[in-house]
């Protein structure tokens, strides 16, 4: 199947600090999605993508397509202590089904 | 309104025993989902349902798993027997419709431990 590939894969920074994830594909996808999940809860949609090259805000992150349709990129910035968690890139594979990443782990310290 | 419901939100169980989780999506969602999440993985579709037909359930073992969405509303996924190895986090997602837009909306999961 499709495999999604994000870098880094765990991150240890600063409150306060940005932060940059991507997710990269040798395929060529439709659609980016970017999820977040707390401990002991599902994934909540963040931002989703339909264009290549759209760039998409909400609040402190920003998401964009990539031109080539084979990567997405995440940033929050001005961390803060809630942004714990950890961030998965997704994609849709035919009618519905979501394809994850393995996720981007991030730690903050205080 | 009330989201996606989970229950049992945890399980501990020995190996060879079956086991069973159960799904309430949010009221007027048509498709449900089953997904599995190893440790450090992002999930992995089960079975995907349209109202009551499951439409697609090709990575769902057979051997061992089942799934039910009677009346098209809540469902219940089934492993009998379990093995060690299907110590996972199973979540439940729901959507309004099927089309690539249409946002899943998960639940809490079930975190199962086999012992």
């Amino acid at each position: 199947g499709q495999q999604l590939n994000q870098s880094p894969q765990s991150m240890f920074i600063q409150e306060g600090e940005d932060v940059s994830m991507n997710c990269t594909s040798s395929s060529i996808f439709n659609t980016w999605l970017w999820y977040k999940q707390d401990p002991g809860e599902g994934p909540v949609l963040l931002i989703a993508l339909y264009k290549a090259g759209e760039l998409t805000s909400n609040g402190r992150l920003t998401a964009q397509f990539g031109i080539t349709r084979k990567d997405s990129f995440l940033n929050i910035s001005a961390s803060i202590p809630s942004d714990v968690g950890i961030y998965f890139c997704a994609t849709t594979q035919g009618a519905q089904k979501l394809v994850f990443g393995q996720g981007t782990r991030l730690t903050i310290n205080p | 309104e009330a989201g996606v419901v989970q229950s049992p939100r945890y399980k501990i169980i020995e190996k060879k025993q079956p086991v069973a989780f159960w799904c309430n999506p949010i009221s007027g969602h048509n498709t449900l989902y089953w997904y599995l999440q190893n440790l450090g993985q992002g999930p992995e579709l089960l079975i995907r349902y349209e109202n009551e037909e499951a439409v697609d359930d090709s990575q769902l073992p057979k051997d061992r798993f089942s799934a039910e969405r009677l009346k098209g509303v809540d469902s219940t996924l089934k492993i009998q027997p379990a093995e060690l190895g299907d110590s996972a986090v199973y979540l439940c997602a729901s959507s309004m419709g099927q089309g690539p837009w249409e946002t899943q909306y998960f639940g809490p999961g079930t975190r199962l431990l086999v012992l």
